[in-house]
């Protein structure tokens, strides 16, 4: 199963709603995971069963979708979201990500 | 606190074999399933391998099938990824994952070590 993000990578301001796609090559039902990566860090868990919110992680992050196309939003964009975000389905053998998406600070 | 310390890593030969470490605290170890994901140098995630709580169920990413072997010793709370035949795509910093959020029958990638690189080059 491949999953396909978009945008790869993506200009937004302090304050911006963004939205970032995934789109899975076949039906994975809710199996899907987002997570926020920085540079030189180990990626977080934002987001599990495509909708749920990880404990300890904002409310601005919100996630979406089943079957095969997948939302992150961010409400309002603060300082410390600019990274990279990737989606992940757990649907069946093989885990795969989407390629991920660059979230730069415009 | 989960606390995932991997070891291992380092410069090899292609060709050549390495075994990686993951060292848990702070959960249960034994109740969980355990995964592998890597990173190649400024590229994407990539998972690796998965194992069940008791090692009765092993995946691979297709590209590591047959040449690496993923191990767990539940009372060590010890995690193991043994490459070999080793290539030069296989360069990448090496996760050991904890999964340890259970819904609609999946286990998801929660707790995530600080990685350890492995480096193949001649």
């Amino acid at each position: 199963i491949q999953l396909t993000q978009s945008p790869s990578s993506l200009s937004a301001s302090v304050g911006d709603r963004v939205t970032i796609t995934c789109r899975a090559s076949q039906g994975i039902s809710s199996h899907v995971a987002w997570y926020q990566q920085k540079p030189g860090k180990a990626p977080d868990l934002l987001i599990y069963g495509a909708s749920t919110l990880q404990s300890g992680v904002p409310s601005r992050f919100s996630g979406s979708g089943s079957g095969t196309d997948f939302t992150l939003t961010i409400s309002s964009l603060q300082p410390e979201d600019f990274a990279t975000y990737y989606c992940q389905h757990l649907n069946s053998s093989p885990i795969t990500f989407g390629q991920g998406t660059r979230l730069e600070i415009k | 606190e989960v606390q995932l310390v991997e070891s291992g890593g380092g410069l090899v030969q292609p060709g050549g074999s390495l075994r990686l470490s993951c060292a848990a605290s702070g959960f249960i170890f034994s109740n969980y399933y355990m995964d592998w994901v890597r990173q190649a140098p400024g590229r994407g995630l990539e998972w690796v391998a998965n194992i069940r709580q008791d090692g009765g169920d092993i995946n691979y990413v297709d590209s590591v099938r047959g040449r690496f072997t993923i191990s767990r010793d539940n009372a060590k709370s010890s995690l193991y990824l043994q490459m070999n035949s080793l290539r030069v795509e296989d360069t990448a910093v090496y996760y050991c994952i904890a999964a340890t959020t259970f819904m609609g029958g999946r286990y998801y990638l929660d707790f995530w070590g600080q990685g350890t690189l492995v480096t193949v080059s001649s």
